[in-house]
This record gives structure tokens, sequence and C-alpha cells, in this order.
């Protein structure tokens, strides 16, 4: 089945400091992938849709500047959350889907803590 | 953004028991649902999705899926303790997939 890997699957940074997720799609290509977060107890709220080659569309309320996409190629995607916050701890989720198929497969996500 | 809507729950259920989980959603469009399967500290897994009205069937998990009335329901028959989860209902809205606030579900032996 297909695979898409994050790194790191956790990470534990200083307020002020930026950190990069990479979510890779392993054995298909996928031409658009999917940020989320999710808050303890909460539903997965989508951040932004990545398109390959192209700018990432964010929803509203998620701060473009502060988180940053790249969807470099058709199967990377990374997000990179700069001057991290404590309130900005959360589980960060990828999904990529394929261009194919158009079956959307989740990542294992990444837990940001900021401290 | 349309909104899906859950019940938080959580469902309890004896082990061999149907637990039947519930779905609406706001958005009449939408043609394509999906329930995935969440433990925690993990990512969602897909177990089934639906597209046409009625029900679809794989393995001891059944999807109802009702356009009419705008809802969309799980059952798992024989529930079993691995089955404990939370259980997120999503629809598609456009291009993007829109998440329900999920389901807790407790099968206790």
């Amino acid at each position: 089945g297909a695979v898409v890997s994050q790194h790191p699957s956790w990470v534990i940074c200083k307020s002020g400091t930026s950190v990069k997720i990479e979510c890779r799609s392993l054995d298909f290509q996928a031409t658009t992938m999917f940020w989320y977060r999710q808050f303890p107890k909460q539903s997965l709220m989508l951040m932004a849709t990545s398109n390959e080659g192209s700018k990432a569309t964010y929803e509203q309320g998620v701060e473009k500047d502060k988180f940053l996409i790249n969807h470099a190629s058709l199967t990377l995607s990374t997000l990179t959350v700069t001057s991290a916050h404590p309130e900005d701890s959360s589980f960060y989720i990828c999904s990529a889907r394929d261009r194919i198929s158009y079956e959307q497969y989740f990542g294992p996500g990444t837990r940001l803590t900021v401290t | 953004q349309k909104e899906v809507e859950q019940n938080s729950g959580p469902l309890s259920v004896p082990e061999g028991a149907i637990a039947s989980l519930n779905c609406t959603y706001s958005d009449r469009g939408s043609q394509s649902f999906f329930w995935y399967r969440q433990y925690s500290g993990k990512s969602p897994e897909l177990i089934m999705f639906i597209y046409s009205n009625g029900d679809k069937e794989d393995g001891r998990f059944t999807a109802q899926l009702n356009k009419a009335s705008q809802y969309v329901s799980l059952l798992i028959r024989d529930s079993q303790p691995s089955d404990s989860a939370t259980y997120l209902c999503a629809v598609k809205s456009g291009n993007k997939l829109v998440f329900g606030a999920g389901t807790i579900l407790r099968v206790k032996s």
C-alpha cells in the first residue's frame, strides 16, 4: 500500500526557534499534499494545501509567514514553523494525494513541543 | 468551511456487540465520505469510503450513506477491544477533506 513518511516523528524546540517537518510519499507521486494540525482531544484542522511547483493555499486564520510550506517535488513537502511559541505545540500530520488514484494517505504525524 | 458533526461520546459497547457511529454533514454537494480510525497519539487510518447511497460492507465494517438526510454511519459488528479508538468521519468538500471531531469508542471485554 501507499506509504507516507514524516520526519521527525517528534521534536522539542525552544521558543523563538524554527522547526522544519518533512513529508514524503514513498511509493507514489503526489501533486497535492495537505498539512493538518491536531490539538489534544480535538479533530484534525486543515492548515494548508500544498501543490507541487506552486504556492500553498492556506486556510483562514493560518499565518502563511509563520507556517512556511514548500512542495518542491512530487514526493516531498516541507512545513517550517518559524519563531515557534508554546501555543504552536501540537500534532502535525501531513497527507498526500496520489496523482493517479486520487486516494489520500496520511503520514504518521510529528509531535512538536515548544518550551 | 462546511461542518461535519459527530457525537463525541464516549460510546461504550461490550465485546461482541455492534457499535453504531453516526455523522451528519451540511454540504449537500458532497459526494465522497470517509471513516478513519485514530488511536491515541497516532495519525488517522482509513477504514472505509462510500460514495453512493446505501450500504457498503467490508469485513466487520458497514458504512451507510443517506444523502437526502445528509448522514453517514459506520457499523462495527462483533466489536473487539482493539476497536477502541476515536472514529473520524470525513467529507470531501471541493478539494479538501473536512473532518468531524470524532467519536470515542470503548469496547469492554
